[in-house]
């Protein structure tokens, strides 16, 4: 049982190059989100998905793209990557939104923007 | 939005020494959470709490929900090498958007042998 599964583990872009950044976990869950981490701050949400074809906004969309074509999978994608975007992004997954035991995070991306 | 005030921002303590930490915000949550964070790997759930007033224990943690629901601490008696980490308040709403985790910026923990 893999839990949530992130991919890459760490990525170099450069300023206005595009990449995905992919989430799939293997629970069933529902629910899935998008978390960025900035160097001495917590997490703060960018995107979640309440079930397959269903996302919305979180504190700090801008920048970023996601679907939800299946549940397992919710990818990220950077279309045009800029210095502010380098942090370390983690992906969680829950079955249902009020269950945070059922909370489980993935072990991040780092990405750096130069 | 809602923030957390999370202190201190870091400690650094002689194994055995107990640890404090806490957590206070200007908005009611209905659930506080708090996880740990170790180098490379995303946070894990260490204790949740439900109800105001609540009192939890997880080995040598203990975190309580405080009265008001705008604050909580968490107590690590007896520390250990490998309590060092970043230790991460959270809060949450039920419904909508709300339902999702709000952070605070973090308790970074070193623990000297």
């Amino acid at each position: 049982n893999a839990g949530v599964t992130q991919t890459p583990k760490f990525r170099i872009l450069k300023i206005g190059q595009s990449m995905t950044l992919q989430c799939a976990q293997d629970m069933n869950h529902n629910y899935m989100y998008w978390y960025r981490q900035d160097p001495g701050m917590g997490l703060k949400l960018i995107y979640y998905s309440v079930g397959a074809g269903i996302t919305d906004k979180g504190e700090v969309p801008n920048g970023y793209n996601v679907s939800r074509s299946t549940t397992e999978d919710f990818p990220l994608r950077l279309e045009l990557a800029a210095p502010s975007q380098t942090s370390v992004y983690f992906c969680a997954s829950s079955s249902r939104q009020g269950e945070v035991n059922g909370y489980t995070f993935g072990s991040g991306t780092r990405l750096t923007v130069v | 939005g809602q923030q957390l005030n999370q202190s201190p921002q870091s400690m650094f303590i002689q194994e055995g020494e107990d640890v404090s930490m806490n957590c206070t915000s200007s908005s009611i949550f209905n659930t506080w959470l708090w996880y740990k964070q170790e180098p490379g790997e995303g946070p894990v759930l260490l204790i949740a709490l439900y109800k105001a007033g609540e009192l939890t224990s997880n080995g040598r943690l203990t975190a309580q929900f405080g009265i008001t629901r705008k604050d909580s601490f968490l107590n690590i008696s007896a520390s250990i090498p490998s309590d060092v980490g970043i230790y991460f308040c959270a809060g949450q709403n039920y419904g909508g958007s709300q339902g999702n985790l709000i952070f605070g910026k973090g308790t970074k923990l070193s623990v000297k042998p």
